[in-house]
């Protein structure tokens, strides 16, 4: 079974541009979640999404946002990129929302210049 | 508070040891489950054990144990027969509310980077 899979894997953008990641999850795996990884602040919850709706969210400004499509992709969009939005962003599936595993994507890096 | 806290930031073992990585959490659930990762300089989060509040076993995945004492809200990851291919970075986390309908969300703690010496 293939893997999270999440484009693109690194990407360059300047300041005040926007920037839409992708995440497919693991075939059959309904839930996905997002985490923002930076060297200062570790791993930084984002915003989780099951059948659609966005089940959990961090505490992380508006310019971040994100959405689930009915086959379980989601996509997050950040707005008006700051010099600090630069980081790796790891996306996560898991069969259910809950106690299930949380399986990890290989990320995308993303450089704010 | 720290949900997760992972006092070691760096741990080195020789080869073919066994390493113990410690993880203290923070919760007043009930119901929550444990995890540990490991992320290799590739950066991909590797699942390696899970462990639930109500289990009564310790958690076992081949060299991979899970020492969870409970009323020590510990949760410490231990590696058998260390190998080289397991310097990485390893992370605990936890989710707390997983059998109440409203699970919340993973938090991790800052980690610890394994070096395995040959």
């Amino acid at each position: 079974k293939a893997g999270v899979t999440q484009t693109p894997r690194y990407l360059i953008k300047t300041r005040g541009q926007q920037v839409t990641l992708s995440c497919s999850p693991i075939s059959g795996h309904r839930s996905v979640s997002w985490y923002q990884q930076t060297p200062g602040q570790g791993l930084q919850f984002l915003f989780e999404y099951f059948s659609e709706t966005q089940r959990n969210k961090g505490n992380f400004p508006g310019r971040f946002s994100g959405r689930q499509f009915s086959n379980s992709r989601s996509e997050m969009n950040v707005s008006t990129l700051e010099l600090g939005d630069s980081a790796l962003y790891l996306c996560a599936s898991s069969l259910e929302w809950g106690r299930n595993t949380q399986y990890f994507g290989p990320g995308t890096r993303l450089t704010v210049l | 508070a720290q949900k997760i806290t992972q006092t070691q930031p760096g741990m080195f073992v020789q080869e073919k040891e066994a390493v113990t990585l410690d993880c203290t959490y923070d919760t007043s659930d009930q119901s929550y489950g444990l995890f540990w990762y490991k992320q290799p300089s590739s950066g991909e989060m590797i699942f390696l054990i899970y462990q639930g509040s109500y289990d009564e076993q310790n958690a076992t995945e081949g060299r991979y144990s899970l020492n969870f004492q409970k009323a020590r809200k510990s949760a410490n990851l231990v590696i058998s027969a260390s190998q080289l291919g397991d310097s990485a970075m390893y992370f605990c986390a936890m989710r707390e509310g997983i059998s109440s309908g409203s699970a919340r969300q993973l938090t991790f703690g800052s980690g610890t980077q394994l070096t395995v010496l040959p």
